[in-house]
Order: C-alpha cells, then structure tokens, then sequence
C-alpha cells in the first residue's frame, strides 16, 4: 500500500534561512507525488506536483522539491524563508491508472522566527 | 473564480442531530471527494464520487452518508452525529480521478459535535 512520511511535525527557522520539509514515500509503482501547503483557516493549496517527467519540480511561492527514486524521497526546499511561509505543509503521493486513491501525509507545521 | 465551496464554515451541534455539509463546485471537475482532518493524523478519506450517481467509501466511512445527484454538488450527511465526528472536514475535486491533476479544496468546515 502507498503512503508518505513526514518527518517532523513541526519545523522552526529563522527568517531568511533555507526551509527543508521531509517526505518519504512508499510505493510499489512509480508515484505521483504532491506538496499542499494549509494557511490558518484556510484549505490546503497545491504547491507543486511531480508526475514522472523532470526530477527537480518548481512551485508556486519560490518553493521546489526533488524526487529521488534512491531514496524514496520528495523533499521541500526553499532558499529563503519569509514570514508569509509559515503554515502547515502535507505531502501526498498517489499512483496512475485508472482511480488512484491520494494518501496524505501527516503534515508539517512551519514556523518562521523573525 | 474556480472554487470548492462549502457551508457552513462552522457548525455546532448536538449528539444526535441530522446535519448535512454542502459541497459545489464550478469547474465541471467528475471528481469530488470528502476529508476529515484531525492534529496528528492528517487527512482522511471519508467518500469519494468519480462522477454523478458513482460513490464509493474511504478509510473512514463510517456514520457518513454522501450523495452525487448533480455533478457539481457533493453534501456530506452526518444522519446522527456523534463527539467522535468533531472535526475539521474539507471537501476536493479533481478534474479526473487519475490521481495526477491534484486537487481543489474547499475552505473547510469545523465541526463541534457535543
């Protein structure tokens, strides 16, 4: 069965300092993976999406993340963190063919020091 | 404005009480589906519809009902709500069910079951 760890639930940096979120996948086709982010009271917002075709994926807002086949992995990174970033982040990983059930994970809340 | 809409935004209620969480969307998405969201456990499937008159359950179906009569419109059916069922739901479409598109969520809806 597919899923996706989040290591840490809960992250701090400094304002301007480089923001990494963890996520490991679990599949047993290739999958497709996915980065949410959640704004207090708000829904979850698609960051960015990797669906098989370049490695390295940009999103919105500066961030982009990688996907290592080697390490099961589909880290969240930006160079430098602003005080707007700080919400809670979910990584999600689904599968193709046919109906593909998208499994999130259990989310990691940034926090931004200023 | 492409949008996920849901209403109420907040609900208290009594053990017991039939209520019913709406759900429309405009982007003519056949996918819809019904989260809850709980600290530490991120998001769960509760139903999804791949298009009118076809639902399934998620991982946690339980003491929930859904019905898509139109495909813009997907309401989530708590016929006697339990303190368990307090929580934070959200509601997604998709453009297909293929898993590869991501999703649109609605802004949620809190609700407090005493």
């Amino acid at each position: 069965a597919q899923s996706v760890t989040q290591l840490g639930s809960h992250v701090s940096v400094s304002e301007g300092a480089l923001v990494l979120l963890r996520c490991n996948y679990s599949s047993s086709v290739p999958p497709y993976l996915f980065w949410y982010v959640q704004y207090p009271n708000q829904g979850l917002q698609l960051l960015l999406k990797y669906t098989s075709a370049a490695t390295l994926v940009k999103g919105i807002n500066g961030f982009e993340a990688e996907f290592k086949k080697s390490e099961t992995s589909f880290h969240l990174t930006k160079p430098s963190a602003h005080m707007s970033d700080a919400a809670e982040y979910f990584c999600a990983v689904s599968y193709s063919g046919g109906y593909q059930k998208v499994t999130f994970g259990t989310g990691t809340k940034l926090q931004v020091i200023p | 404005e492409a949008q996920v809409t849901q209403n109420p935004r907040y609900l208290i209620t009594v053990t017991g009480k039939k209520l019913t969480v709406t759900c429309s969307q405009n982007m003519n998405h056949e996918y819809m589906s019904w989260y809850r969201q709980d600290p530490g456990l991120g998001l769960r499937q509760i139903y999804y519809s791949m298009n009118v008159e076809v639902t399934d359950k998620g991982d946690v179906p339980e003491g929930y009902k859904v019905s898509r009569k139109e495909k813009r419109n997907f309401p989530l059916i708590l016929e006697s709500p339990s303190p368990n069922q307090t929580s934070l739901y959200f509601c997604a479409s998709s453009f297909q069910a293929t898993g590869t598109g991501g999703y649109t969520f609605g802004s949620g809806t809190r609700l407090t079951v005493v």
